[in-house]
């Protein structure tokens, strides 16, 4: 099975502070996808990844950026974390563009 | 824009019942469906893929695909309490902001004892 693996479960960050979100998946895929997932709000595409060192800006990239220097390996940086930021964050990747996408267990973020 | 639509609900059927779940789409060249399942706190977990028309049977669900009608359902036989999740559709239209999947903000579903 594809495992799509976040470091954290649950993180708690003052305002002000520079966040990483980090994401590591062991089958090969090629696509990575950073969303936050908030109520009444849906799922929401921060940023995505076709290849090593590419990223694509989603719908709400602002007061995020993303860098992938390894083809595992997805991470999320939150310049300076905001109460806004508040969320839960969901990274998934994919194999193909026609392919469903894997889910990690996501990180509640709470910024305070 | 590209759109997947969804009933919010929620959707509240009897245990053993068949729980009828719709989604259509703005994009009429998509390709790909897919239902994923969300239960409270969790990260979204594939459960149906479908990619044309037609009928796909998985134990005791069954994705049903209509393209020429923008028009895709999953349907939930014999439905068990354990099933009381978030459905979410999502659907592959290449291009735009959004990468490939789209997803709607899906149907909660309530299965009574």
């Amino acid at each position: 099975d594809v495992k799509v693996t976040q470091s954290s479960r649950y993180l708690v960050k003052r305002t002000g502070e520079k966040v990483f979100l980090e994401c590591v998946q062991d089958m090969d895929h090629e696509n990575m996808f950073w969303y936050r997932q908030d109520p009444g709000l849906g799922l929401r595409l921060i940023y995505f990844s076709y290849d090593v060192k590419m990223k694509e800006k989603g719908d709400i990239p602002e007061g995020y950026s993303v860098s992938r220097e390894k083809k595992e390996r997805f991470s999320l940086i939150l310049e300076s974390a905001s109460t806004n930021q508040t969320s839960m964050y969901l990274c998934a990747s994919s194999f193909s563009d026609r392919g469903g996408y894997t889910f990690g267990s996501g990180t509640r973020l709470t910024v305070v | 824009q590209k759109e997947v639509e969804q009933n919010s609900g929620p959707l509240s059927v009897p245990e053993g019942a068949i729980a009828s779940l719709n989604c259509t789409y703005s994009d009429r060249v998509s390709q790909s469906f897919f239902w994923y399942r969300q239960y409270s706190g969790k990260s979204p977990e594939l459960i149906m893929s479908i990619y044309s028309n037609g009928d796909k049977e998985d134990g005791r669900f069954t994705a049903q695909l209509n393209k020429a009608s923008q028009y895709v359902s999953l349907l939930i036989r014999d439905s068990q309490p354990s099933d009381s999740a978030t459905y979410l559709c999502a659907v592959n239209m290449k291009g735009g902001s959004q990468g490939n999947l789209i997803f709607g903000k899906g149907t909660k579903l309530s299965v009574k004892p």
